[in-house]
């Protein structure tokens, strides 16, 4: 089946510039989180939202991301003024949604955004 | 200091041998531990999943194990095949619906 997608697979900008990301989800999950990988350097948590709960937004690294997701389904990540330092892969995962630590949470992972600040 | 720390960093071994790489956190209250592989350029896939009153799962030839007492973990792979060379990652989940506290992971390299 459809698994997560993530477009656009490749972005190059210019610094100062606002991009958006976007991530859709697998059908049916509730729960949906945002990621990012610096080259060389572990995931970093950014943003979790839970079904109709105000989402965590405990990642975000400063007031210039922003992420939303409508209807439940689609979510957009937005970088606004981007800088050089903001350039990574950047990850969306979806699951079922939390159940007690079952399988229900596995997160399946969408092939990433790779953005490119110059 | 990270919540999860991961070892060795990096791994070199030749394809058909054993390993096993190591994860140990401070993560607490704990829920859950995952093991991800992460195939350059592809997002991670989960290859295991544990509560903590889990000590030991399998998925083919992955086996992870789960010490909640000394709160460490280890992902072996057996008969290790070129296609198991990729980024190990070990991510706790530290309370019921919270976010993912993820490891650095383990570069792990299969040669012929």
């Amino acid at each position: 089946g459809a698994g997560v997608s993530q477009s656009p697979s490749n972005k190059v900008t210019e610094k100062g510039k606002d991009v958006e990301l976007r991530c859709d989800p697998i059908s049916g999950h509730t729960a949906l989180y945002w990621y990012r990988q610096s080259l060389g350097q572990g995931l970093e948590f950014l943003i979790y939202f839970q079904g109709n709960s105000a989402p965590d937004k405990s990642g975000l690294p400063s007031d210039r991301f922003s992420a939303e997701r409508t209807g439940g389904s689609v979510s957009t990540l937005t970088i606004q003024r981007t800088q050089q330092e903001d350039s990574a892969v950047y990850l969306c995962a979806s699951s079922l949604g939390p159940s007690g630590g079952g399988y229900q949470e596995t997160q399946y992972f969408g092939p990433g955004t790779r953005l490119l600040v110059l | 200091k990270n919540q999860v720390e991961q070892s060795p960093q990096s791994l070199i071994i030749l394809e058909g041998k054993n390993c096993t790489l190591q994860c140990n956190y401070t993560v607490s209250p704990f829920s859950n531990l995952r093991w991800y592989k992460q195939d350059t350029g592809r997002g991670p896939v989960s290859l295991t999943i544990m509560t903590f009153s889990e000590n030991t799962k399998s998925n083919g030839r992955y086996t992870a194990t789960l010490d909640a007492d000394t709160k460490q973990s280890s992902l072996h792979i057996t008969a290790s095949q070129l296609s198991d060379s990729a980024s190990y990652i070990c991510v706790v989940r530290g309370n019921q619906g919270g976010k993912l506290i993820f490891g650095q992971g383990t570069e792990l390299s299969v040669k012929p």
